[in-house]
């Protein structure tokens, strides 16, 4: 079965250190890659994407992910972590042949010591 | 501004007591799905639709309805709710399908007693 796995439910950091949040997932075929956030009280918003290319991508806010694709993994990072970045951090895929459903991981919460 | 409208953003209810959640788009997309949020679960899929009168099953639809008359809405409807309903509700919609960006609202948590 298709799934989503984030090892990491609660991280908790200093201001200024670095972060990177694992994502793997299990799927045979072609899939596009996401990170949400959530900051408390809202709603989820793309963080970063990835379809083709590079797999090192950028997105918001300086975070970054790199697709390993013989790991199957999507790792979240960030060199400096701020106050700011307290949110709850999911990983997603879907699959690029049936792509109505978005698989999300069980989430990642970030907690930044100021 | 595009965005994605839920209504109401909270509402306790009581077991039973059939009840409607509002969503709207307005950013003319076609596909627009209904997930739900439990701690330590993620996010789950309960219906999606990919277009207008065209709408299908996710993981776990069990107790909820959905209907698409037009694209902009997409409500979710519990006739029956039970406490084990309790949940944070998310609408999102993107433009044709999920390999392009979605977008999601601001959530409706929901508590049935």
């Amino acid at each position: 079965a298709q799934s989503v796995s984030q090892h990491n439910h609660h991280v908790i950091l200093s201001e200024a250190a670095s972060l990177e949040l694992g994502c793997n997932y299990s799927y045979g075929g072609t899939v596009n890659l996401f990170w949400y956030v959530q900051y408390p009280g809202q709603h989820l918003q793309l963080l970063l994407k990835y379809f083709s290319g590079d797999p090192l991508v950028k997105g918001i806010k300086g975070f970054e992910a790199e697709f390993i694709k013989s790991k199957f993994s999507f790792n979240l990072r960030k060199p400096s972590v701020q106050w700011s970045d307290t949110a709850e951090y999911f990983c997603a895929v879907v699959p690029y042949s049936s792509a109505s459903k978005i698989i999300f991981g069980s989430g990642t919460r970030l907690s930044i010591r100021p | 501004e595009a965005q994605v409208t839920q209504n109401p953003r909270y509402l306790i209810t009581v077991t039973g007591k059939k009840l409607t959640v509002t969503c709207s788009q307005n950013m003319n997309h076609e596909y627009m799905s209904w997930y739900r949020q439990d701690p330590g679960l993620g996010l789950r899929q309960i219906y999606y639709s990919m277009n207008v009168e065209v709408t299908d099953k996710g993981d776990v639809p069990e107790g909820y309805k959905v209907s698409r008359k037009e694209k902009r809405n997409f409500p979710l409807i519990l006739e029956s709710p039970s406490p084990n309903q309790t949940s944070l509700y998310f609408c999102a919609s993107s433009f044709a399908d999920l390999n392009t960006e979605a977008f999601f609202g601001q959530g409706t948590r929901l508590t049935v007693v």
